[in-house]
């Protein structure tokens, strides 16, 4: 059964630092991982999306890397910003077992 | 905005009752997947729907039941409610089947609370 986890579970950082998130899972027989923004109360939005084939992808500040075969993914986040504060969380799978999230908060 | 649309946004419910809650796919979509968030935990696949057949199921209960219709809108149907059943129910929408390269497009969701 693939087991996903994410940490840290909370983050707080100033405006401007660089940073990253780790992700990983248990079974490295994966189709895809994603990573997800959540706003409180809210639904998720896609932020990138790493096919099995792939190493990593790219949205602007945001860049997700994979290695399958030690089962992790990081988010690096570049010049973190206010807007940036949200739950971020990690998915395998069209299944999508979740991880439990990591909570980011950035300080003006 | 992600096109995707849940009603009801809240609901309040007593043990034992019965709720159906309701998903509009993003346009093109034919595959809808539920989910259930608890607070302050990831979420947890529930099923989908694809063409109108379920297409994989989580491990929940048969009191966990859903449908998808001929436009690809779904309802979640959970019977006999449980305290526990208490939490943040997301649908999702996508194309082919939720097939292994695409992304999930997630409603608001609907907050449950179950008294």
């Amino acid at each position: 059964k693939q087991e996903v986890t994410q940490i840290p579970a909370a983050l707080s950082v100033p405006e401007g630092e660089n940073l990253v998130l780790n992700c990983s899972f248990t079974d490295s027989a994966i189709y895809n991982l994603q990573w997800f923004r959540q706003d409180p109360g809210k639904g998720l939005t896609s932020l990138l999306l790493i096919q099995s084939s792939q190493r990593e992808q790219t949205s602007g500040r945001l860049n997700a890397s994979l290695d399958k075969s030690s089962g992790r993914s990081t988010l690096y986040i570049a010049a973190s910003q206010p807007g940036d504060s949200a739950t971020y969380l990690c998915a395998v799978d069209n299944d999508m077992r979740f991880g439990a999230g990591t909570r980011l908060t950035v300080k003006p | 905005e992600t096109g995707v649309t849940q009603s009801p946004t809240h609901l309040i419910k007593t043990r034992g009752q019965q709720v159906t809650l309701r998903c509009s796919s993003q346009s093109g979509h034919n595959t809808v997947s539920w989910y259930q968030q608890a607070l302050g935990q990831g979420p947890q696949f529930i099923f989908q729907y694809y063409r109108e057949e379920e297409n994989g199921r989580g491990n929940f209960p048969p009191r966990f039941s859903g449908l998808q219709f001929p436009n690809y809108s779904s309802e979640l149907n959970v019977n006999a409610l449980e305290l526990d059943d208490s939490a943040l129910y997301l649908c999702a929408s996508s194309l082919a089947g939720g097939t292994a390269n695409e992304k999930l497009f997630f409603g608001s969701g609907t907050q449950l609370s179950v008294l």
